[in-house]
This record gives C-alpha cells, structure tokens and sequence, in this order.
C-alpha cells in the first residue's frame, strides 16, 4: 500500500533555531499537507500544497510539494517553545482516477523545543 | 472557529464488549471519516460516510466495525466486540467538500481495551 516515509524521527533544538523535516514516497500524490498535532489532541492542519514545485508559507512555516509529487518537506523558521509537538505530513490522491479519499499520514517527527 | 467535537474523551471497555464513540461533525459538512492512531503511530485512516452511507474503507475497519449517521447531526463508530489491539486514539474529521483542505479532525477519543 501507500506509504510515507517520514524523517527524522525525533528533533531536540534549542529555541531559536530553525527545523526541517521531510517526507518521501514511492506513490505520487495530489495534495501534500503538513499537520501538527499536540498532546492529546487531533491533528491540525499547517500548510497545504496542491502543485508540484509549490513552495508555501503560513508565518514562520514553509513548505514545498517536490516536483515529481513524490516527497516534501517543512521548514519551521525561528523556533519557539509553542512549537513543540508531533508534525506529520499526509497525502491524498483523491484526483487521481480512481484515487482514494483517505489521507496517507506519515509517523511523523516529534519536535522538542529548548527554552 | 468550528469544531469537530468527540465523546467520550476517554472510554475503558473489558474485552469483548460494545463501545460507541461519538462524534458531531461541523454542521454543514457532509463528508465524515474516521481515523485511528495506536501509541505512538501514525494516524490510519479507516472509513469514510457520504450521503448516508460508506463510500471508502480501509482492510482495518472488518466486520466488528460499523458507522452509522442516525439523526443529522451525531457520527457514531461501533466496535461490536472489543480486542485489546484495538485500543488506541479514534479520531473522527469532517470536510464540506472532498477537498482535503478543509479537513477538520476532532480531540479523539482514547480507547483503552482491558
């Protein structure tokens, strides 16, 4: 089936500094998302890429959907406690014929935040 | 800001029994989903609800499961007997459209099965 692959695992940084964090795949997908999900919650939708080569950006965020619709990844600028949390990328292939509806999500990165 | 809101927030069941989550979708969406994520994995999608029925579902939502829309307003997931392996958060989402974008996911429900 359909996988991501989701890296690196775990990040500890000190406030400040900048993220990044990516995700590849064997499929090709339509829409590429970025979701942060903290503690307890459901998952929250950060930036969403419709277009292969789209570089995006929602404030200190910026993410970029690859040219073959086959990876991405999220840049977090300047980093702050708040951040901290779980970032999963997901796919969805729903334009595609006979594409699924159901969201792709990778294992995500969990982010720690030093103050 | 509209919500996806779940209940219970957290249910703790003997094995073999019924559970029902419940979930009230936003209320002019009309595409409802249901999701799972075991401890510390990554969030599985596991059906999909349109115009009252199915429309997708995933080789993990068998026989045991079911959904069910039963007045306009409340999104049920029923797990008819209970397997320790399905403990795990179940988050239930909402979009007006199938467009991903506005795919809103509720705080779950953690399911612990004994």
């Amino acid at each position: 089936g359909q996988q991501l692959n989701q890296s690196p695992q775990s990040m500890f940084i000190q406030e400040g500094e900048d993220v990044s964090m990516n995700c590849t795949s064997s499929s090709i997908f339509n829409t590429w998302l970025w979701y942060k999900q903290d503690p307890g919650e459901g998952p929250v939708l950060l930036i969403a890429l419709y277009k292969a080569g789209e570089l995006t950006s929602n404030g200190r965020l910026t993410a970029q959907f690859g040219i073959t619709r086959k990876d991405s990844f999220l840049n977090i600028s300047a980093s702050i406690p708040s951040d901290v949390g779980i970032y999963f990328c997901a796919g969805h292939s729903l334009l595609t014929q006979g594409g699924s509806e159901k969201l792709v999500f990778g294992k995500g990165t969990k982010l720690t935040v030093n103050p | 800001e509209p919500e996806v809101t779940q209940t219970p927030s957290h249910q703790v069941t003997q094995m073999g029994q019924e559970v029902i989550l419940r979930c009230v979708p936003i209320s002019n969406h009309l595409y409802f989903y249901w999701y799972r994520q075991i401890l510390g994995q990554k969030v599985e999608f596991l059906v999909s609800f349109y115009n009252n029925e199915i429309s997708e579902k995933s080789e993990i939502f068998d026989d045991q499961f079911s959904v069910e829309r039963p007045d306009g307003s409340n999104f049920t997931l029923k797990i008819r007997s209970t397997k320790l392996e399905d403990s795990a958060m179940y988050f239930c989402a909402s979009t007006l459209n199938r467009d991903s974008y506005g795919y809103t996911f509720g705080s779950g429900t953690r399911l612990t099965v004994v």
